[in-house]
């Protein structure tokens, strides 16, 4: 199975807003409700920021949200910070009880 | 509060096996899947397999079939991933991750090398 899709990398400015996009298929993004996303700093472990599509954990700030048409799932921050930069991860369920990852997305804050 | 704890960093050579533990405490044990994912320097994560600790069904991804093995010890409320033939670019950073939804908390990560 071939990973989710994610854009290499992104980048805007402070106060700005910014939307991730993570390509799947039938079998997977477009089949579950189980996409989530990840951020990741530098020699940090990943940090859960959405899951099942659209939903935040507890302490996460409301300036993150997810969505999803189709086989595709986005990730949009608002009123993009300084400590926004991080690398991005989108992961889902598939048919066959397996999970993927997306390649990642390396956010850039100007 | 609800952590997951890896055990130490490995170095191994090539060809051999390497046993990670990951010892959950703060919630019940049973109630929730544990999967394990890997993570090479610089590049992206891939997850390797899963385990639901209340009756041992695992799951694995396919690159890893017939490499790696998934178990727990209930009463030490610990999952163990077992990875066999390693080679070079199985030099990575390996994590526990607990599922409800998504992949959360994390554990800290145990860094395996592979060196001759």
């Amino acid at each position: 199975q071939s990973a989710l899709t994610q854009p290499a990398s992104v980048s805007g400015s402070p106060g700005q807003s910014i939307t991730i996009s993570c390509t799947g298929t039938s079998s997977d993004i477009g089949y579950y409700k189980f996409v989530s996303w990840y951020q990741q700093h530098p020699g940090q472990a990943p940090k859960l920021l959405i899951y099942e599509v659209s939903n935040r954990p507890s302490g996460v700030s409301d300036r993150f949200s997810g969505s999803r048409s189709g086989d595709t799932a986005y990730l949009t921050i608002s009123g993009l910070q300084t400590e926004d930069e991080a690398d991005y991860y989108c992961s889902s369920y598939t048919t066959t009880t397996t999970v993927l990852f997306g390649g990642g997305t390396r956010l850039t804050v100007l | 509060q609800v952590q997951l704890v890896q055990s130490g960093a490995e170095v191994k050579k090539p060809g051999a096996s390497v046993k990670v533990s990951c010892k959950a405490s703060g919630y019940t044990f049973t109630s929730f899947d544990v999967s394990w994912v890997r993570q090479v320097t610089g590049q992206g994560l891939e997850w390797m397999g899963w385990i639901n600790p209340n009756n041992g069904n695992t799951g694995y991804a396919e690159k890893f079939q017939g490499r790696v093995t998934i178990t727990r010890d209930i009463s030490r409320t610990t999952s163990y991933m077992e990875l066999s033939g390693l080679r070079s670019n199985d030099t990575a950073i390996y994590y526990c991750v607990r599922e409800r939804g998504g992949f959360d908390p994390w554990g800290q990560g145990t860094l395996v090398t592979v060196s001759s």
